[in-house]
């Protein structure tokens, strides 16, 4: 089942603007991933998250996890056009046997 | 970086036809791969879960005898869409797990159109 939810469904911004999407989800984890997916491809990992970290950082992206809250942020910065992309997180369910769990993606659209 | 390659890239065929999806792990050794699908402007939806040299382990809804994966190797598993149907035109997406990374590592989908 999908536990993942994204917001916002669809955000569009300036080029050089920084673009934060949030995913919240209801189990427990071992670790969170995000990954990003251009239109008609297939996904590209981005960056994971463990359920002991609270911030993690990679290039211009910065992931942020609230095991409290059961939710994520994920923070592109100095945006590019070439960041037009959908993102997903996805979670890795203790009790599912390492299956991800796909969250229902944020639509990036960063105009030049 | 690993990489999975993922074929045909995009099928178009008449109802009632069968189609085989191929997903091969290049570079690593893949005893996990999965089979998702995605409908437009939507979340991926995990079909099935692959291990090699065991039966694939299905999502609750997905009819297994409708959706035949086979994993062979530790490089390659398939997955046949049988008597296709208008209704099972969609966007197949498989990835495959090296053994102790947790991050999966993608193909680039299947675009099948059932006429």
């Amino acid at each position: 089942s999908q536990q993942g939810e994204e917001d916002p469904q669809a955000l569009s911004i300036q080029e050089g603007e920084n673009a934060t999407m949030n995913c919240s989800y209801k189990t427990s984890i071992n670790n969170l991933q995000w990954y990003r997916q251009n239109s008609g491809r297939g996904l590209v990992h981005l960056i994971l998250i463990r359920s002991n970290e609270r911030e993690k950082h990679s290039g211009r992206l910065r992931v942020t996890l609230d095991t409290s809250k059961k939710s994520s942020s994920l923070l592109i910065t100095a945006s590019r056009a070439a960041d037009t992309a959908s993102y997903f997180c996805a979670t890795d369910d203790t009790n599912q046997g390492g299956k991800l769990i796909f969250g229902q993606g944020t639509e990036l659209s960063v105009k030049p | 970086g690993a990489v999975v390659s993922q074929h045909p890239s995009r099928v178009i065929c008449k109802s009632g036809t069968s189609v085989k999806i191929e997903c091969r792990s290049l570079d690593f050794q893949a005893t996990t791969m999965f089979w998702y699908r995605q409908f437009p402007k939507q979340s991926l939806m995990l079909m099935a879960t692959s291990n090699e040299g065991s039966k694939a382990t299905y999502e609750q809804g997905v009819e297994k005898d409708k959706f035949l994966i086979n994993h062979a190797s530790l490089t390659l598993s398939t997955l046949t869409v049988t008597s296709a149907h208008p209704e099972d035109s969609s966007f197949y997406i498989c990835s495959a797990s090296e053994t102790v990374l947790p991050a999966q590592h993608f193909g680039d989908g299947t675009r099948l159109s059932i006429l």
